[in-house]
C-alpha cells in the first residue's frame, strides 16, 4: 500500500486566497484525521472523521477552516480566506477502528506558507 | 489546553547509552498511549504503544513504561543509535471520547551522538 497520500507537499499562497489541501487515506481505513503542526502548539487535532462522517471538529480554529470527506478514499481541508498565521505543516492520518484503540498512519504532510 | 505534555524539548545521548523520553498526561480517561518518531520533512511514524491495562511493553530496543497513578509514561531506547536521532511524540487517546483520536505532546528532539 502506498500509505496516506497528501497533496500538495508544499503550498505558498497570498493572504486572502483560498487554499485546499487533499488527502487519500489508506484503503480500507475507516477513520481519518487532520492535524496541524506548529512550533508553538505542536501537533493539534483539527477534525476527525469516522466512516466519512465528521465526529469531532472542535479543533477547527475558525469558520475559515472547513473539511469534507465525500467518500472513503478522499478528504479535503479548505482555508478561505487564508491568513499568515495559518502557516504550518498540515498532516492527514488514517486508521482502522474496529472497537479498539489502534495506531494512526500519517501522510508526509503539506507545508503551507501564507505570505 | 495541552492534555499530553513533554516537558523536555530536547535530549542528547551518546551512542550505546540509554535514551529516556518522558511524557505526562492530565486526562484520566486516556486508556491507550503511543510513541511516534518523526524525521524532518516526513510524517510521524508509529513506534510503540501500550494499553492502560499494562505497565510495560517492549519491542526490541524500545520499551514503554506506564505509571497510571502518576499519569506518566516513558520511552526507553537501549542501546541508542545515531539513526534514532529524530523528534519523538507521545500521544494518548480515550476510547470513550471522540472515538480514538490521538492527542499529542509537543515532542522531544533526540540527538544521539557517535
Amino acid at each position: 500500500d502506498a500509505g496516506v497520500i497528501q497533496s500538495p507537499r508544499h503550498e505558498v499562497t497570498e493572504m486572502g486566497q483560498e487554499v485546499t489541501l487533499r488527502c487519500k487515506p489508506i484503503s480500507g481505513h475507516n477513520s481519518l484525521f487532520w492535524y496541524r503542526q506548529t512550533m508553538m502548539r505542536g501537533l493539534e487535532l483539527l477534525i476527525y472523521f469516522n466512516n466519512n462522517v465528521p465526529i469531532d471538529d472542535s479543533g477547527m480554529p475558525e469558520d475559515r477552516f472547513s473539511a469534507k470527506m465525500p467518500n472513503a478514499s478522499f478528504s479535503t481541508l479548505k482555508i478561505q480566506p487564508s491568513e499568515p498565521r495559518d502557516s504550518a505543516v498540515y498532516f492527514c492520518a488514517s486508521s482502522l477502528q474496529l472497537g479498539r484503540n489502534t495506531e494512526a498512519f500519517f501522510g508526509q504532510g503539506t507545508r503551507l506558507t501564507v505570505v | 489546553d495541552q492534555q499530553v505534555k513533554q516537558n523536555s524539548p530536547s535530549l542528547s545521548v551518546q551512542e550505546g547509552r540509554i535514551s529516556i523520553l518522558n511524557c505526562d498526561y492530565t486526562n484520566s480517561m486516556f486508556d491507550y498511549f503511543l510513541w511516534y518518531k518523526k524525521y524532518p520533512a516526513e510524517g510521524p511514524t508509529f513506534l510503540i504503544s501500550i494499553s492502560s491495562i499494562k505497565d510495560k511493553n517492549e519491542d526490541g530496543r524500545f520499551t514503554v513504561f506506564l505509571n497510571k497513578s502518576a499519569k506518566h509514561l516513558s520511552l526507553h531506547i537501549v542501546p541508542s543509535q545515531p539513526g534514532d536521532s529524530a523528534v519523538y511524540f507521545c500521544a494518548a487517546s480515550a476510547s470513550r471520547n471522540s472515538g480514538y483520536a490521538l492527542n499529542f505532546g509537543k515532542g522531544t528532539s533526540l540527538l544521539v551522538t557517535p
